[in-house]
Parts: structure tokens; C-alpha cells; sequence
């Protein structure tokens, strides 16, 4: 079963803006849609973009997401001390039939 | 708003099952993707499997598991009592985890609304 690479951490300062990278393979990130998840320390995963461009109702636009081939992109503008956290992406592995997720990126913010 | 709650035993022994409830509560069970994922401390997220059920009364429900896992997880539907299970046989202290149930709206999509998770720690 694949499993997405991340960096593990990234940091910037506040009020500027981050990407954290999710590479793949053309069985996951090449061939569906990708999802991003910000998890704060003790708690549970928060789904942040979906089908890789969309924010659900009630998170800001300062989030955003990208794909390029078997890559994506998550951003986060206008950055917040609020905002450090965990970010996983997550996407369906077809050769698999199964859901794979990131290995997950730590933000800071300095 | 649709929330879910997990429940279950907080320390396992080696070898036994591991078996775990998610109630949903502002919700119903047909027509969602109901899935266990799990977390081991300070590691990336893990999908267990799901569970389908499309609301035909005869119908107990589809499953999709993660193939490292397959040959020991069990994931069945209480449709009466509006919650899923997750049965883990075999378990090693690999299987020490934060465990999350969470529901999907499609068979390839996003899990999103997720319960608060429960610690499972597998010691004799």
C-alpha cells in the first residue's frame, strides 16, 4: 500500500503564507481527488479541503489546494499562531481500494 | 449535525480482540461510507476499513478493507442502534493506537466528520 510523502515540518511567520507538498503515485494522486486534514495537538483530524480545490462549509479561504500530476499542494495564507497543527493529505489508492494518507507535516509559526 | 462517539476498552491484552463501538447520534447509518482509522502515538494516520449499508432491510452491509489489515479486522453494522463496530483480532503492541471512527459520503471519498478518537493500548 503507497504511502504519500510529506516534509515533515514547515515554518513561517505570522501573516505569511506556507505550502506544505503531498507526492504520490498514478494510482492515488494521479487518478482522484486529494483531501487535506489539519489535526491540533489532542484532537481529532479536521478535513480542510476536499476533492482537492474544495473547502467545506466553515473553513476559511485563507486554505487552499492544488494538484499537478501525482502531486499536490496544500496553502495556508495570512498565517495564524492558531494554525499550528499536523496537516495530513489523503486520497483514494485505486490499485488498492483503499484510502492511504500522508505521512503529515508539522507547522510552526515563528 | 451528525456526531459520532467511540467506545470501548482502553487496554488489551497481546493475542486478544480489540473490539470497539461507534455511536452516531444527528444522523442515520444508510447511505454513508462508515470507517475506522486509527493513529499510534506521535505516527501518520492509518484507514482500517469501511462499512456500506444502503438501507434494503435484508442487507447487512459492504465492507472495504486496508490489505495490510484484511486477514484480521471485522467491521459490522447495529442498524437498530444506529452504530458500527470494529473487531481486531490478534493483537501485537503494533496495534497501540488512537482509534477514530469517521464517516464518508462516497465510496472513494474523504472521510469528514470524524468522532473525538479512543486510546487503545495493547499490554499484558
Amino acid at each position: 500500500q503507497s504511502v504519500l510523502t510529506q516534509p515533515p515540518s514547515v515554518s513561517a511567520a505570522p501573516g505569511q503564507k506556507v505550502t506544505i507538498s503531498c507526492s504520490g503515485s498514478s494510482s492515488d494522486i494521479g487518478d482522484n481527488y486529494v483531501s487535506w486534514y489539519q489535526q491540533l495537538p489532542g484532537t481529532a483530524p479536521k478535513l480542510l479541503i476536499y476533492d482537492t480545490t474544495q473547502r467545506p462549509s466553515g473553513i476559511p479561504d485563507r486554505f487552499s489546494g492544488s494538484k499537478s500530476g501525482t502531486s499536490a499542494t496544500l496553502g495556508i495564507a495570512g498565517l495564524q499562531t492558531g494554525d499550528e497543527a499536523d496537516y495530513y493529505c489523503g486520497t483514494w489508492d485505486g490499485r488498492v481500494s483503499a484510502w492511504v494518507f500522508g505521512e503529515g507535516t508539522r507547522l510552526t509559526v515563528l | 449535525q451528525v456526531q459520532l462517539q467511540e467506545s470501548g476498552p482502553g487496554l488489551v491484552r497481546p493475542s486478544e480482540t480489540l473490539s470497539l463501538t461507534c455511536t452516531v447520534s444527528g444522523g442515520s447509518i444508510p447511505y454513508y461510507y462508515w470507517s475506522w482509522i486509527r493513529q499510534p502515538p506521535g505516527k501518520r494516520l492509518e484507514w482500517i476499513g469501511y462499512i456500506y449499508y444502503s438501507g434494503t432491510i435484508s442487507f447487512s452491509g459492504t465492507t472495504n478493507y486496508n490489505p495490510s489489515l484484511k486477514s484480521r479486522v471485522t467491521i459490522s453494522l447495529d442498524r437498530s442502534n444506529n452504530q458500527f463496530s470494529l473487531n481486531l483480532h490478534s493483537l501485537t503492541a503494533a496495534d497501540t493506537a488512537i482509534y477514530y471512527c469517521a464517516r464518508g459520503q462516497y465510496y472513494n471519498g474523504p472521510p469528514d466528520y470524524w468522532g473525538q478518537g479512543t486510546l487503545v493500548t495493547v499490554s499484558s
